[in-house]
């Protein structure tokens, strides 16, 4: 069965710092990678996703995230955060196209002003 | 376009009672998936539809149980509530066809859910 890992359950950060989340996850086969983010009060909303080619993902918000298959890892980055990120994020996977999604348990990201 | 609705944002319930949530997809997805988020579990797969057929089951007892209708609405039941069912209900739909197809999975605000 697959499992998603995330590491850093709250993390507190000043604004313009660097954001790297940690996120592995342990499947053998083909894996699809997402993460989500969900701010405060609203729904969950995709961040960026991997499903095959350049390991090197962007999303949406200036977040980017590398998918290095050596080490099951799909870790997310911005390399300045802002008030506004602060949020809960999700990574998440599945496998081989099928829908069902194993969520990890999330990182609770506050950013100070 | 409209994004994933879901009815009701907020229910009630007492032990033992049965509830009936609802999710209406993006217009054109066909398939439907619920997730349970709780803050010891995280999100939990529930069961995927498509087609008015159940593709994929998560872990959860009998008790919760799930249908679509021909225009991809979803309903998710859950019976003889327990304490423990008090979470957020969240509806995902995704335009995926095939069986393996990659989409990604759009999420509705979620109905949540309190068992007294």
């Amino acid at each position: 069965a697959q499992s998603v890992s995330q590491h850093n359950h709250h993390v507190i950060l000043s604004e313009a710092a660097s954001l790297e989340l940690g996120c592995n996850y342990s499947y053998g086969g083909t894996v699809n990678l997402f993460w989500y983010v969900q701010y405060p009060g609203q729904h969950l909303q995709l961040l960026l996703k991997y499903f095959s080619g350049d390991p090197l993902v962007k999303g949406i918000k200036g977040f980017e995230a590398e998918f290095i298959k050596s080490k099951f890892s799909f870790n997310l980055r911005k390399p300045s955060v802002q008030w506004s990120d602060t949020a809960e994020y999700f990574c998440a996977v599945n496998s081989g196209g099928y829908q069902k999604v194993t969520f990890g348990t999330g990182t609770k990201l506050q950013v100070i002003p | 376009k409209a994004g994933v609705t879901q009815t009701p944002r907020y229910l009630i319930k007492t032990r033992g009672q049965q509830v009936t949530l609802s999710c209406s997809p993006i217009s054109g997805h066909r398939s439907v998936s619920w997730y349970q988020q709780t803050p010891g579990q995280g999100l939990q797969f529930l069961f995927e539809y498509f087609s008015e057929t159940q593709r994929n089951k998560g872990n959860f007892p009998g008790r919760f149980s799930g249908r679509q209708f021909s225009n991809s609405r979803s309903e998710m039941n859950v019976s003889t509530l327990e304490l423990g069912d008090s979470a957020l209900y969240l509806c995902a739909s995704s335009s995926r066809q095939g069986v393996l197809e990659n989409t990604e999975a759009f999420f509705g605000q979620g109905t949540r859910l309190t068992v007294v």
